[in-house]
């Protein structure tokens, strides 16, 4: 069974820094590109990062570009997002996702990032 | 940046009707769109991938169609399960983009 699992939210003051990170198991994790995707309070969905399968590619819109990094660790299954110089309108709920031919079929459940003094 | 518009915003509808949205892209995306369901509380879902195809175990009253700029998505016979907040997404080009939501409500 897939199963992707974040971790990492909380509140953080603007300005400051936090590091997601998202678990995943089930599926061969280096076969996929994989990608974070986030929901500010009652509003829809942003698409936040996407990483190749190597990681050798990153993509980013122009609201996280130069703040945000996304990485994974293969060995570990692991996806990451660094968070820089952190805004109150990065306040969402972040979700890791796979992406595959067929979209982004398998989510995690989701991690709150709070910024705010 | 591609912009997705999607309407309606919302619907009041009852269990058994056919509910049509749209989704229009502001430039051509191929057939690069897919469709999200997101129940309250809950991660999206995805029912539909390259603008018509089923994901494996979606119901087959839920379709979708079209390409290059204009999208529709349907639900033949709405149950009350499938009240939620539906999104089309763009993956033909970066940055993706989603388009802003139809919340279906019961009338």
């Amino acid at each position: 069974e897939v199963q992707l699992v974040e971790s990492g939210g909380g509140l953080v003051q603007p300005g400051r820094s936090l590091k997601l990170s998202c678990a995943a198991s089930g599926f061969t994790f280096s076969n996929y590109y994989m990608a974070w995707v986030r929901q500010a309070p009652k509003k829809g969905l942003e698409w936040v990062a996407t990483i190749s399968t190597s990681g050798s590619r990153t993509y980013y819109p122009d609201s996280v570009k130069g703040r945000f990094t996304i990485s994974r660790d293969n060995a570990k299954s692991s996806l990451y997002l660094q968070m820089n110089s952190l805004k109150s309108e990065d306040t969402a709920t972040y979700y890791c996702a796979r992406r595959g031919q067929q979209g982004f079929a398998y989510w995690g459940q989701g991690t709150l990032v709070t910024v705010s003094s | 940046d591609i912009v997705m518009t999607q309407s309606p915003t919302s619907m009041s509808i009852s269990v058994g009707d056919r509910v049509t949205m749209n989704c229009k892209a502001s430039q051509n995306v191929g057939s690069n769109v897919d469709w999200y369901q997101q129940k309250t509380g809950q991660s999206p879902k995805l029912l539909i991938y390259k603008a018509s195809n089923r994901y494996t175990g979606v119901p087959d009253r839920f379709t979708g169609s079209g390409s290059g700029t204009d999208f529709t998505f349907t639900i033949s016979n709405m149950q009350a399960e499938d009240l939620a907040v539906y999104y089309c997404m763009q993956s033909n080009s970066y940055p993706y983009t989603f388009g802003a939501g139809t919340k279906l409500e019961l009338k």
